[in-house]
């Protein structure tokens, strides 16, 4: 069935540096791709979409390019700050189903 | 649109007694969600509806656990007889058209301690 393989945490890292968090998936068809937030005391809430091969979605400095040829959906952000400290969650493909179970998600956190 | 809404926002009971979370999606979604969160066990999915209707409980712990969605604008969990392990956030979400790419819209959740 569709699913998502992320990277796991937590990750820790200095203000400014460069994040990379991982994701790949396995779809049967071209699903639209999600990375979710979760930031402290909140629920999950939409950080970025792609709907189609190549498509990059991007939001608050995070970008991710959906990848065919690798099934990937990384997530990157050039500089990150404290106040992005958060899970990250990639969410399952949806394209044949709408059993949205996510995985542990990454915890980040930024230090100054 | 005032998004997902959740009560109550703390829930603190002895173990024993009944439990019921609250959930009212946004209008005009027809996929419910709930989901648990713990440090331990991270983000679960107990049950989903569409249009109303269950579709899969197999991420519901045990017998004591049930959800209802007796309308489009509202479901329940209920947790009866509650017990220290159900301890837990419980997030309601709702969408549109998961399968049509829409976004899953989550509420504040509920803090639930179980004593």
């Amino acid at each position: 069935g569709d699913s998502v393989t992320q990277m796991e945490g937590p990750v820790t890292l200095s203000e400014e540096a460069f994040l990379t968090i991982n994701c790949t998936y396995t779809a049967t068809g071209y699903p639209s791709l999600f990375w979710y937030v979760q930031y402290p005391g909140e629920g999950l809430q939409l950080l970025l979409k792609a709907t189609k091969a190549d498509d990059k979605g991007s939001n608050k400095g995070f970008e991710a390019t959906y990848r065919k040829e690798t099934t990937s959906f990384h997530l990157e952000k050039g500089s990150v700050q404290v106040s992005d400290s958060a899970v990250y969650f990639c969410a399952p493909p949806t394209y044949n189903n709408n059993d949205m179970r996510f995985g542990a998600g990454t915890r980040l956190t930024v230090k100054p | 649109d005032a998004g997902v809404i959740q009560s109550p926002r703390h829930e603190v009971t002895e173990m024993g007694q009944e439990v019921t979370l609250r959930c009212k999606p946004i209008s005009g979604h027809n996929s419910l969600f709930w989901y648990r969160q713990t440090m331990m066990r991270g983000l679960e999915l107990l049950i989903y509806f569409n249009n109303n209707v269950p579709i899969d409980d197999s991420g519901m712990p045990e017998d004591r656990f049930s959800a209802k969605m007796p309308n489009a604008s509202f479901s329940t969990l209920k947790i009866q007889p509650s017990e220290p392990r159900d301890s837990a956030v419980y997030f309601c979400a709702s969408s549109l058209a998961l399968r049509q790419g829409e976004k899953l819209f989550f509420g504040s959740g509920t803090q639930l301690s179980v004593l």
